[in-house]
Order: C-alpha cells, then sequence, then structure tokens
C-alpha cells in the first residue's frame, strides 16, 4: 500500500526518558513533517524537511530533534520527556515545497506519566 | 503569517440535510485551500481543495466555495450521512510557501 506509516501508535512512557518516532513514505514526496495535535486538536507545524534539507522549524524545544536519513523516512526523537509532550504527533508527506496537498500518517499518540 | 479561523466549532445535523463549514484567512497573499476530514485514531485526510483562480469546486457531494474579496471560504457537504462525522479542518497557504496554517477544527455529528 502506498501510504505515510509511522511507528509506534501508541508510546506510554515516565517524564524525563528519551523516546523515538519514526515515520517513512512510499509516496516518492520529497518534503515530510511533523505535527503535534494537542488535546484540543489543533494542528501544529513543528518540522519539515525537503529532500533531507530542513526548511521549518518552528519554536519547539530544542529536546526535539527530528533526523532525515532519506528523502523518504522523518524521524522525531525526543529527550527528557514532559508532562506536556503528551500529544498526538503526525507525520506527513508532499510533493514539492508550494501549495501542495498533505499525506498524514495515523499518528502517534504520546502520554508521558 | 496566515491565521484561520473556522466555525463554528461544533455542527450536528439531520441525516440527509447539509452541512456548511465556514473559514475565514486573513492573509491576502493565500493561494491554496485544502479542506480535510480526520476519523477517529486516524491523521487528516485530504478531502478536496481550491485555488484562488477558481471560486467553487465539486466532487460528489462535496463542494468548496472561495470569495477571495472577503478572504473567506466554505466546506459544503450535501445529503450528510453517518459517515460524514468526523473532524474537518481548513487550511491555507500562499506562494512560495508549503507552510499549512490549519484552522482549529470542526467536529461535525450526523444524527441518524
Amino acid at each position: 500500500d502506498t501510504a505515510v506509516s509511522q511507528t509506534p501508535k501508541y508510546l506510554v512512557t515516565q517524564m524525563g526518558n528519551d523516546k523515538s518516532i519514526k515515520c517513512e513514505q512510499n509516496l516518492g514526496h520529497d518534503t515530510m513533517y511533523w505535527y503535534k495535535q494537542d488535546s484540543k486538536k489543533f494542528l501544529k507545524i513543528m518540522f519539515s524537511y525537503n529532500n533531507k534539507e530542513l526548511i521549518i522549524n518552528e519554536t519547539v524545544p530544542n529536546r526535539f530533534s527530528p533526523k532525515s536519513p532519506d528523502k523518504a523516512h522523518l524521524n522525531l526523537h525526543i529527550n527528557s520527556l514532559e508532562l506536556g509532550d503528551s500529544a498526538v504527533y503526525f507525520c506527513a508527506s508532499s510533493q514539492g515545497r508550494e501549495s501542495s496537498p498533505l499525506h498524514f500518517g495515523n499518528g502517534t499518540r504520546l502520554t508521558v506519566t | 503569517g496566515e491565521n484561520v479561523e473556522q466555525h463554528p466549532s461544533t455542527l450536528s445535523v439531520q441525516e440527509g440535510d447539509s452541512a456548511v463549514i465556514k473559514c475565514t484567512y486573513s492573509d491576502s497573499a493565500s493561494n491554496y485551500f485544502p479542506w480535510y476530514k480526520q476519523e477517529l485514531g486516524k491523521g487528516p485526510q485530504l478531502i478536496i481543495d481550491i485555488r484562488s483562480n477558481v471560486g467553487e469546486k465539486k466532487d460528489q457531494r462535496i463542494a468548496v466555495t472561495l470569495n477571495k474579496t472577503a478572504k473567506h471560504f466554505s466546506l459544503h457537504i450535501t445529503e450528510t450521512q453517518p459517515e460524514d462525522s468526523a473532524v474537518y479542518f481548513c487550511a491555507a497557504s500562499s506562494v512560495g510557501n508549503n507552510r499549512l496554517a490549519f484552522g482549529k477544527g470542526n467536529q461535525v455529528v450526523v444524527i441518524p
């Protein structure tokens, strides 16, 4: 199936831990994103990579570090997790850098206890 | 930057009736306006989009209208069905920019 897939789907961890979320797309897109959706459903962009180059870096704590080993993968590593990091994290991809549809994964629900 | 406002926050409709969700945007340079549907436990999925060179676009039971002068665009769903129940997001972006600004979402509930 052609899709954006992210793992794990659920992640429960304690404060202070370090965790990673992986994302892969097989759509042939050259731009990938990480979005955070809070409990009120608000979608906020965190990062965007185009052909492995960071092009959007919103104001997020530097505990969050994206890594793009190639244009089909964009992983998100989070250090020293805090309660406020609990949210659903979505990976997405699109073709090109301008005004093109986003294709989202099904999300990773992160719960920090 | 772009600011997108979405109304109402919750909309309940009887099955078979129409639903309309309205969004306003602030940046007159915005030229791309997609709508996403998010079902429970899933990621948002594009259902329709419109670019600033057209005023209306239809795809079966859904349509989007754009008023550039007033800087608002609307999603119309006709003959609503229970499977239309979801959260709907509007968004906007401008030329040279794939930074989509999302509205806060509408919970649409179709009552059988």
